[in-house]
């Protein structure tokens, strides 16, 4: 069974930092690029940012609102993604959400996602 | 900048069909941009309906289906059923350096 689960919210002051992590199981974690995407409360869906595989570079890419300040990365080893949160600001606070992301000549599946993890941006 | 528009709320009665439509301000959705479909309930996390356009997932009811119409990517449930009371998103795929933007969500209200 695939399961995603996001750990390492909870509140922070502006410009702090914090570091999410999306631990993977039940599927070859290296085999897929992986997503993270929030939701600030009462508003909808936004993309954050992505990670390819390791066979295509492990590249990341970055919303606007966020470039400069957060950073993906993986460990598959481990079969966790990461996402560091740097010079955070209220307007960050939201739910964090990872999902699986499969990536083929004629697909793109956001198929499976976490569970979330509530950040709140607060002094 | 990038925005994809979908229709903020709609209305069907139970055993109906409606259509939620997802635009693009960059001009028609094409199959290049990859719409993804996602059903949210409150409280809970998004899940993937529908991706690659019409590509349904094992768990997608058969009563949900995907589609690309009048330059937009259009999911349309048929027989609709309570449940199905819901917010829905779609994603699309612009690939370069942010490569996916998702729409405002529709909350489908069914009554």
């Amino acid at each position: 069974e695939v399961q995603l689960v996001e750990s390492g919210g909870g509140l922070v002051q502006p410009g702090r930092s914090l570091r999410l992590s999306c631990t993977a199981s039940g599927f070859t974690f290296g085999d897929y690029a992986m997503s993270w995407v929030r939701q600030a409360p009462g508003k909808g869906l936004e993309w954050v940012g992505f990670i390819r595989r390791k066979a295509y570079g492990g590249t990341t890419e970055y919303a606007a609102s966020v470039k400069g300040r957060f950073t993906i990365s993986r460990d598959d080893s481990k079969s966790i993604a990461y996402l560091q949160m740097n010079s955070l600001k209220t307007e960050d606070t939201a739910v964090y959400y990872c999902a699986r992301v499969a990536v083929g000549a004629l697909i793109r599946d956001f198929d499976y996602w976490g569970q979330g993890t509530l950040v709140t941006v607060s002094s | 900048q990038t925005v994809v528009t979908q229709e903020p709320s709609l209305t069907v009665s139970p055993g109906g069909t409606v259509t939620l439509t997802c635009a693009s301000n960059t001009g028609a959705v094409t199959s290049a941009y990859y719409p993804n479909w996602f059903q949210q309930k409150p409280g809970q996390a998004p899940r993937a309906l529908i991706y690659s356009t019409s590509n349904k997932h094992s768990w997608t009811p058969a009563r949900f289906s995907g589609s690309l119409l009048g330059g937009k990517a259009a999911l349309t449930l048929s027989g609709v059923q309570p449940e199905d009371e819901a917010e829905y998103y779609c994603l699309l795929y612009y690939g370069g350096a942010q490569p996916w933007v998702f729409g405002g969500g529709t909350k489908l209200t069914v009554l």
